[in-house]
């Protein structure tokens, strides 16, 4: 099992609907972040967040929408997809060091289908 | 030219076999290195970290850093089924915030 919670582990969704992907982590790590991963790819950056604040975003379509509440939450608001949406959407945290960062750990995903 | 070039394989060996997995890179600014293992419907799941050049074992598994030549390996000794997984190999530079650079990565198959 991962230290990094990520739920739901699968969701279908219509292009109209909104709905929201959580991700936690108890593992005292100050930096998040959302990557988006195709079959047969690498994962590809969306956000990053650094104590509790949008430090990148990877000019991602704003139908998603970040929220970073507290440091050990992070969720991604999703509206009116497309189904070239339709992706893993990984969540990663790593503890950030003053000039470096430490490496990240991942979650097990959400997989999302667009209908 | 992307920044980080890995063969996507798929790569298939017999149990028991040595497995070489590589990576090249142009950026000369990367200095640290890392190694994921993705199960499918998974994760990636951190196998090494290593920081400029040299060698890190840990277990089974011995990653290798050469700065020189732009060139990064893992090794996976005595290979197990359990090992069928695609590997990718991962690189940051020393500053720059938090972006990780991805290799595309390479599906392994460990026959038993």
């Amino acid at each position: 099992d991962t230290e990094v919670t990520q739920t739901p582990k699968h969701l279908v969704m219509g292009m109209t609907n909104k709905k929201s992907l959580k991700c936690e982590q108890h593992m005292g790590h100050r930096a998040m972040y959302w990557y988006k991963q195709k079959a047969k790819k690498p994962p590809e950056l969306m956000f990053v967040y650094s104590y509790e604040k949008l430090s990148i975003n990877e000019s991602v379509p704003s139908r998603f929408s970040p929220e970073c509440p507290n440091s050990s939450l992070l969720n991604l608001h999703l509206h009116a997809l497309q189904p070239e949406d339709s992706a893993l959407y990984l969540c990663a945290s790593s503890h950030p060091v003053r000039g470096r960062d430490q490496p990240q750990h991942f979650g097990d995903g959400t997989r999302l289908s667009i209908l | 030219q992307k920044e980080v070039e890995q063969d996507p394989g798929p790569l298939s060996v017999p149990e028991g076999a040595i497995v070489s997995l590589n990576c090249t890179y142009s950026n000369s600014a990367f200095q640290y290195f890392m190694w994921y293992r993705q199960y499918s419907r998974k994760g990636p799941e951190l196998l090494m970290y290593t920081y400029s050049s040299g060698n890190k074992e840990d277990g089974r598994f011995t990653a290798q850093v050469d700065k020189s030549s732009k060139y990064i390996s893992l090794f996976i000794r005595d290979s197990q089924p359990s090992d069928s997984a695609t590997y990718l190999c991962a690189m940051r530079r020393e500053t720059g915030g938090f972006k990780t650079i991805f290799g595309a990565g390479t599906r392994l198959f460990v026959k038993a």
